[in-house]
């Protein structure tokens, strides 16, 4: 049973990168999860899907944000992050990491952790 | 970029059975996942790959997908599931794009 949690600044500037980081616990972040994700919820909006990285190392972006976002693996610190620059106030929203149970590439996200609100305000 | 539809806000009475849709070009030939998502709490899965329910989900839920139009199925609608709930595909043809619905409010009358 795999479980996320979620780090990093609450207020981060106009202009300025956001960085969040994801700890798993539970099992290896090496083996244990087909992809690690990122996802966000703008206050009182829907999810949006920011981007995955693969058991291979592949990564894949939301298209709409794809020039400003990273997802990396710290396999030593068994923590994958997420860094999106030059945010902006419409980049507001909680911010969660999730993973899938399964092995196959429509997997859903089933473990997420509990989320974290990041503010852009100067 | 794939879109999914899904209707803003339904309601139901207790007892009875609430279906939220969700739209999408051709949707029965991918896998529909479905959330709930109460205030201040991350989504949960509830089903997955049309109509599979995950370890602890009632039996109450259901899904179905076909043709342009997924739907989850709640029966005997309780209070506690009053939440919103998305849909979600993955899209192979855009390079492994995750898609969200918009959400539906369900509201227990």
């Amino acid at each position: 049973q795999l479980q996320l949690q979620e780090s990093g600044p609450g207020l981060v500037k106009p202009s300025e990168t956001l960085s969040l980081t994801c700890t798993v616990s539970g099992g290896s972040i090496s083996s244990s999860s087909y992809y690690w994700g990122w996802i966000r919820q703008p206050p009182g909006k829907g999810l949006e899907w920011i981007g995955s990285i693969y058991y291979s190392g592949s990564t894949y972006y939301n298209p709409s944000l794809k020039s400003r976002v990273t997802i990396s693996v710290d396999t030593s610190k068994n923590q994958f992050s997420l860094k999106l620059s030059s945010v902006t106030a419409a980049d507001t929203a909680v911010y969660y990491c999730a993973a899938p149970s399964d092995y196959y590439d429509s997997s859903p996200p089933f473990y997420w952790g509990q989320g974290t609100l990041v503010t852009v305000s100067s | 970029s794939y879109v999914l539809t899904q209707p803003p806000s339904v309601s139901v009475a207790p007892g009875q059975t609430a279906r939220i849709t969700c739209g999408g070009n051709n949707i029965g030939s991918k896998s529909v996942h479905w959330y709930q998502q109460k205030p201040g709490q991350a989504p949960v899965l509830v089903v997955y790959d049309d109509s599979d329910r995950p370890s602890g989900i009632p039996e109450r839920f259901s899904g179905s997908n076909s043709g342009n139009t997924a739907t989850l199925t709640i029966s005997r609608v309780e209070a506690g599931d009053e939440a919103d709930y998305y849909c979600q595909v993955w899209d192979s043809s855009s390079d492994h794009q995750v898609v969200f619905g918009g959400g539906t409010k369900l509201t227990v009358l």
